[in-house]
């Protein structure tokens, strides 16, 4: 099945540690995306990508970082620059980029920063 | 970017229909208005989207007003699984991107 898979479900980290969030996809997408979700908000856009080997900041990018060197893979670091980390996590993918193109969504990573 | 308005909760009973309703005042000519939903520790989910006439999908209808200031998601039979956060969201194709704000709580009687 195609689709796109996050992992781990649920992250817990030491404060000053920094963290990989895993997202990959099999949809053939050129397009992909991180955004955070904090509790009772909409999703704020972390990094995109257009295509492989490329990726432009979005909205909050302080404290994170991307790359970009597969197409199907998409990895989100959370660095210790990020001031407050606890949130969930969503990877997205698009066939490409566009205005008019839906966007496929992971399960999320529930990040947690002890 | 354009914002777009949209109650904070709204009810049905299952089987009947459900209207949500979303303002984008401040809407140009290039941007498309997307629904998306999103269940409770879930990622979002691709509802339907649109430029200017209406259209339809087997999940729902969206109706755009002639001037595109506000649209409606019509869900034709609510079912308890369409109990979830619906957002109405605005992109341009000069600068794709999706901008969610807090959403329509919907919940389903039964």
């Amino acid at each position: 099945d195609g689709g796109i898979t996050q992992s781990p479900k649920y992250l817990f980290r030491k404060e000053g540690q920094n963290v990989t969030l895993s997202c990959e996809q099999n949809l053939n997408h050129d397009a992909m995306y991180w955004y955070r979700q904090d509790p009772g908000q909409g999703l704020r856009l972390i990094y995109y990508s257009q295509i492989v080997n490329d990726f432009q900041k979005g909205d909050i990018a302080e404290g994170y970082s991307v790359s970009r060197e597969k197409k199907e893979s998409f990895p989100l670091t959370v660095t210790s620059a990020q001031k407050n980390p606890t949130a969930f996590y969503l990877c997205a993918s698009s066939t490409e980029w566009g205005a008019y193109n839906e966007q496929f969504f992971g399960p999320g990573t529930r990040l947690t920063v002890l | 970017d354009a914002k777009t308005t949209q109650p904070n909760s709204m009810e049905s009973n299952e089987e009947e229909p459900v209207h949500l309703p979303c303002n984008h005042s401040t809407i140009s000519g290039t941007d498309y208005i997307h629904w998306y939903r999103q269940l409770p520790s879930q990622g979002p989910e691709y509802v339907i989207h649109g430029l200017t006439s209406n259209v339809n999908n087997r999940m729902a209808s969206l109706a755009i007003a002639e001037d595109r200031k506000s649209s409606t998601l019509i869900l034709h039979r609510a079912t308890l699984r369409d109990a979830a956060v619906y957002y109405c969201i605005l992109s341009r194709g000069s600068n794709y991107k999706l901008t969610f704000g807090k959403g329509t709580l919907l919940t389903v009687n039964p």
